[in-house]
């Protein structure tokens, strides 16, 4: 049975281009939330999606944006990156079906962005 | 906005000694998860929280949350160099929204 996989492991992009990071939830899970964790910081939850759908989201501007594929797949979307947007990206996957209180998340191992 | 707070920091312990975190937030939470994270590696889930003054354990591992659901605390007994890493508290908002905390790293001398 496979973890949560993210792909691709490292990046290199310089200012003002576009990155596609990919997500696939481990087996049996249908929510896929993304996480930017800066070096020495707590993940900073970015959003989470479920049916496809964008359900919550934290505080990171438009730049920022998803995607839920039928087969529960995730991909996150930045535009016209900036210096600061260097991080680790986590995706990170739970079950909605759980208690509704219960949603324990397994991580990836992340998407290491460097912007240039 | 809302937040939580995680002290310390950092922690530096010699093998053997106790060890504890906590972590405070803003508003009150409905549940709080704590997670280790090894150097290099991806946040992995301990445990979850959710009743007002629950105490869990994990072997050498206690959790704590609080009465007001507004604090919490992990505690180590008797450290082992394997309890190196980086301790995040994440607390879910009303809103269902997860904040994490700072994190706390420890390291240990053997």
């Amino acid at each position: 049975d496979a973890g949560v996989t993210q792909s691709p492991t490292h990046l290199i992009k310089t200012r003002g281009q576009q990155v596609t990071l990919r997500c696939s939830p481990k087996s049996g899970h249908d929510t896929v939330s993304w996480y930017q964790q800066a070096l020495g910081q707590g993940p900073q939850f970015i959003f989470q999606y479920y049916e496809e759908e964008e359900r919550q989201r934290g505080n990171f501007p438009d730049r920022f944006s998803g995607h839920q594929f039928p087969n529960y797949s995730s991909e996150l979307n930045v535009n016209a990156l900036l210096l600061g947007d260097s991080a680790l990206y986590l995706c990170a996957s739970s079950s909605i079906s759980g208690t509704p209180l219960y949603n324990e998340q397994f991580f990836g191992p992340g998407t290491r962005l460097t912007v240039l | 906005g809302q937040q939580v707070m995680q002290i310390p920091q950092y922690q530096h312990v010699q093998e053997g000694e106790d060890f504890t975190t906590y972590c405070n937030s803003s508003t009150t939470l409905s549940n709080i998860q704590w997670y280790k994270q090894r150097p290099g590696g991806h946040p992995v889930f301990l445990i979850q929280l959710v009743k007002s003054g629950e105490v869990k354990k994990q072997k050498r591992l206690t959790f704590q949350f609080g009465e007001a659901k507004k604090n919490s605390s992990l505690h180590i007994t008797a450290t082992q160099t394997t309890d190196v890493g980086t301790y995040f508290c994440a607390g879910r908002t009303s809103a269902s929204k997860i904040i994490f905390g700072s994190g706390t790293r420890l390291s240990i001398r053997p």
